[in-house]
């Protein structure tokens, strides 16, 4: 595709529901980030994607999300039994390669989740 | 671990003026990238300018330019001849360089408004 997509571009839900949120990446690219962009503030990284293995997941708060990329290009982001704390705007980018120091990450347009 | 500070919360400018945000970052390592994005109402985080920190020559694209002190850790955004369309929200982000694949880590933004 032309850029990166993500679906849905809005998603209410209640507290200690189940949610998902699709990344589609820019076609070609190997490299999936997810970030997660809280109220007044900047992007904080969730995980990152390097073909369908998750080469970096240190940012996921802890175990209520997940995160897979099966066949290498589009992903999804799970999170269980949400919490109100999880109202935010999640944003996924992708980049050629992740390998190379002049690789950029080309954003998506989010997914803002409120949790009720 | 990583940090970047942006100290300007809100700025604004009259339109066809200079206006210069601020960024300063905190890293041990002595080789990493830089960058300036932009996010518009839309939620999409657009790539505005990349630094390299090996590179001593400021980067500049079009109306926008860096100052970059490595020495200080300051790396500052100029936005020469502002248009109303540059108004958005403006994040500072620090990447390594090793493997190339490493997470950005922003700032909390500053929120630039373009007076006519």
């Amino acid at each position: 595709g032309a850029g990166v997509s993500q679906t849905p571009s809005n998603k209410v839900t209640e507290k200690g529901k189940y949610v998902e949120l699709r990344c589609d990446p820019i076609s070609g690219h190997t490299a999936l980030y997810w970030y997660r962009q809280s109220l007044g503030q900047g992007p904080e990284f969730l995980i990152y994607f390097q073909g369908t293995g998750a080469a970096d997941d240190s940012g996921l708060p802890n175990d209520r999300f997940f995160a897979v990329r099966p066949e290498g290009s589009v992903s999804t982001l799970k999170i269980q039994r949400t919490e109100r704390g999880d109202s935010a705007v999640y944003l996924c980018a992708s980049s050629l390669t992740g390998l190379a120091v002049t690789d950029t990450q080309y954003f998506g347009p989010g997914t803002r989740l409120t949790v009720l | 671990a990583q940090t970047v500070t942006q100290s300007q919360p809100e700025m604004s400018v009259q339109e066809a003026e200079t206006v210069t945000l601020s960024c300063t970052y905190d890293t041990s390592e002595s080789d990493y990238y830089l960058f300036w994005y932009k996010q518009p109402p839309s939620r999409q985080m657009i790539l505005v300018i990349r630094q390299e920190a090996y590179k001593q020559q400021n980067a500049t694209e079009n109306r926008f330019s860096v100052n970059f002190q490595k020495a200080a850790k300051s790396f500052s955004l100029k936005i020469s001849d502002s248009q109303l369309g540059d108004a958005a929200m403006y994040f500072c982000a620090y990447r390594r360089t090793q493997g190339g694949s490493e997470k950005l880590v922003f700032g909390k933004g500053t929120k630039l408004t373009v007076n006519p």
